[in-house]
């Protein structure tokens, strides 16, 4: 298994631009996030899925959407992006709806100028 | 709503010292209780957990006791040595609020020779 994987590792926008950062997983989990990593501020939560075709916002889900066609992938768009969304962004998947292990990928870090 | 407080870093110590890394909670239901590891350039991975109060987590050295009575969670190491050197991030899961996991700030640790 590749766990989860996440795509570019790095990316520099400029304000306004739109990009996709893509995240896959082959353990067939059930429930994906993803999150913003900030200095000081841990980790946050942007949007999560609880399986294919559901998805609901965390705790800072402006600026970005989300979607899940598919078991295994679930890609963060940036609509219009800003410097304000400058970050590590981390995707994990969970196997069931107890409480149980998260798996990270190796993480995208963004810069927009 | 649920939130995670954990020690302020850095923290630098010499090899071979005990290591306690603090950890409270609010959770309104009844939480599982992780914590994470986050090396250089890397994504964070589950260092240990416990489930319900008075459990004790541990791994690679590492313990921590569900304390339900204080709200805590504290993360220690009788020897550290300079490859635990990485941020460690205190974490809890409520799925009774029907959200997943919330993150402290993080507390980076560095071990010297």
């Amino acid at each position: 298994n590749a766990g989860v994987t996440q795509t570019p590792k790095f990316q520099v926008l400029k304000t306004g631009q739109s990009m996709t950062l893509q995240c896959a997983q082959d353990m067939n989990h059930e429930y994906m996030s993803w999150y913003r990593q900030d200095p000081g501020m841990g980790l946050r939560l942007i949007h999560y899925s609880v399986g294919a075709g559901i998805t609901d916002q965390g705790e800072v889900p402006n600026g970005y959407n989300v979607s899940r066609s598919t078991t295994e992938d679930f890609p963060l768009r940036l609509l219009s992006a800003a410097p304000s969304q400058t970050s590590v962004y981390f995707c994990a998947s969970t196997r069931d709806r107890e409480p149980d292990t998260q798996y990270f990928g190796p993480g995208t870090r963004l810069t927009v100028l | 709503g649920d939130s995670v407080t954990q020690m302020e870093g850095p923290v630098t110590l010499s090899e071979e010292a005990f290591l306690t890394i603090n950890c409270t909670y609010t959770a309104t239901g009844y939480p599982s209780l992780f914590w994470y590891v986050q090396y250089p350039g890397e994504g964070l991975q589950l260092l240990l957990k416990a489930t319900k109060a008075d459990d004790k987590g541990s791994n690679k050295g590492f313990e921590a006791t569900y304390r339900k009575e204080t709200t805590s969670f504290h993360l220690e190491k009788g020897s550290v040595q300079v490859s635990d050197s990485a941020v460690y991030f205190c974490a809890l899961s409520d799925w009774n609020t029907g959200n997943q996991f919330y993150f402290g700030t993080g507390t980076s640790l560095t071990v010297i020779p």
